[in-house]
């Protein structure tokens, strides 16, 4: 079956970085785009960004895009996600989820979630 | 960026009646080339990461059961819940995927009246 296994829970203190990873199994790892999206406690969900498995493209939300940095690892058929200088508000779960759409494209509807990874930021 | 909106903020239903949660963004994702609303619909119980339930508006995700409609295109969007049941229980959301970045609505959590 398909699984999106993230890494565990990480502490951080504000300005430091902190790397995400996301190993899938069950699926061809590079016919699919991976989504990161995020959760603050007690919100919503906001769109962090998509890579592209296949080749490595990259889409980020403009709030992030000079923060974040999204890698694939096709051998181990995992995907990373560094977010950089980081803030209090930065606090949340952050999922990764398989992207299923037309062709690997960030225009996708997210049909297989990772278990998240909660990142506090904290001094 | 494309807002999306829902409404109720929140809803209690029996069980056995309907739920109907509404979603309009504020800008039509339905891309005319392909006449596919790129709209979707999740389930998040506590704890838990989203399932997704609905794409492309109105098309059921595998072992969804059938309870879960969706319907609606343009900027007006409806997801209902025939009979609601107990599992039910959970909020949910609406995600337009047309144009990056690709925004979720705040949710609507449903519970048991």
């Amino acid at each position: 079956q398909i699984q999106l296994v993230q890494s565990g829970g990480e502490v951080k203190k504000p300005g430091a970085s902190v790397k995400v990873s996301c190993k899938a199994s069950g699926y061809s790892f590079t016919n699919y785009g991976i989504t990161w999206v995020r959760q603050a406690p007690g919100q919503g969900l906001e769109w962090v960004g998509w890579i592209s498995a296949d080749n490595g493209n990259t889409r980020y939300a403009q709030k992030f895009q000079d923060r974040v940095v999204m890698t694939t690892d096709t051998s181990t058929s995992t995907a990373f996600m560094e977010l950089r200088s980081l803030r209090s508000d930065d606090t949340a779960v952050y999922y990764c989820a398989r992207g299923r759409g037309i062709g690997v494209v960030p225009a996708a509807c997210l049909d297989n979630w990772g278990q998240g990874t909660l990142v506090t930021v904290s001094s | 960026d494309i807002v999306m909106t829902q409404s109720p903020d929140s809803l209690a239903v029996s069980l056995g009646e309907r739920a109907t949660i509404n979603c309009r963004s504020s800008q039509s994702v339905l891309k005319n080339s392909n006449n596919n609303n790129y709209l979707a619909w999740y389930q998040q119980k506590p704890g838990q990461p989203p399932k997704l339930l609905i794409y492309w508006a109105s098309t059921r995700e595998s072992g969804v059961p059938v309870r879960f409609s969706g319907s609606g295109s343009g900027t007006d969007f409806t997801l209902t819940i025939s009979s609601l049941q107990a599992e039910d229980v959970a909020v949910y959301y609406c995600q337009q995927y047309y144009i990056a970045p690709f925004t979720f609505g705040p949710g609507t959590k449903v519970d048991i009246k």
